[in-house]
């Protein structure tokens, strides 16, 4: 099974803030990187996928970035809001073998933002 | 409306009792997965479908049956479900030949095993 870790696990921060979180994946055999917003009581929304190096998508005041040789992405926020309070998840595609095409998720990074 | 939608959204059954949950998509996907949500994980793939009677194991198939009979319907079953089946479970649907495309989730089913 492969390891995609996020960090931090939970993050608080307040209104106006900006922020950010990793996503750290294998450098071998990347095809993709997808973001995933998850609200409480709702179904995850697909954020950005990513498929190449150096990669940089932007979603109002959500980007992100990739770095497939080191194996990691970063999520940003800019002048966060409550709304934007949920659960990041990303998932990494792998281009070899048995996994082609599988989306491993990690475990998720839970945002509150406090007003 | 695009949508992947699932039912039950909440199901509390007896260790033992035969269940299942449907999903069903209406964006004519080839894909279609099975996910669990546990506290501090991540989601785990159950099941999934390349096409229509075409499925094969994810990470955690133990204790499931899945079928795909027609492309718009993925259902999970629980042949003799157990507490440690209790969790938030999820089916997702994407284009099947297009690896970049984003997974559509289903708004979950929260399963509850005494």
């Amino acid at each position: 099974i492969l390891n995609v870790e996020q960090s931090p696990q939970s993050l608080h921060v307040q209104e106006g803030d900006s922020t950010n979180f990793t996503c750290s994946f294998p450098s071998s055999n990347f095809y993709a990187l997808h973001w995933y917003r998850w609200e409480t009581a709702k179904s995850p929304e697909a954020l950005f996928v990513m498929t190449l190096n150096g990669d940089e998508k932007k979603k109002g005041r959500i980007s992100a970035t990739l770095n497939t040789k080191e194996g990691y992405s970063y999520l940003y926020i800019k002048g966060s809001q409550p709304e934007d309070s949920a659960t990041y998840l990303c998932a990494f595609m792998s281009a070899g073998g048995t996994s082609y095409g599988k989306l491993t998720f990690g475990q998720g990074t839970i945002l509150t933002v406090h007003p | 409306e695009a949508q992947v939608t699932q039912n039950p959204r909440y199901l509390i059954t007896v260790t033992g009792k035969k269940l299942t949950v449907t999903c069903s998509q209406n964006m004519n996907h080839e894909y279609m997965s099975w996910y669990r949500q546990d506290p501090g994980l991540g989601l785990r793939q159950i099941y999934y479908s390349m096409n229509v009677e075409v499925t094969d194991k994810g990470d955690v198939p133990e204790g499931y049956k899945v079928s795909r009979k027609e492309k718009r319907n993925f259902p999970l079953i629980l042949e003799s479900p157990s507490p440690n089946q209790t969790s938030l479970y999820f089916c997702a649907s994407r284009a099947g030949g297009d690896y970049n495309s984003p997974l559509h989730f289903g708004n979950g089913t929260r399963l509850t095993v005494t």
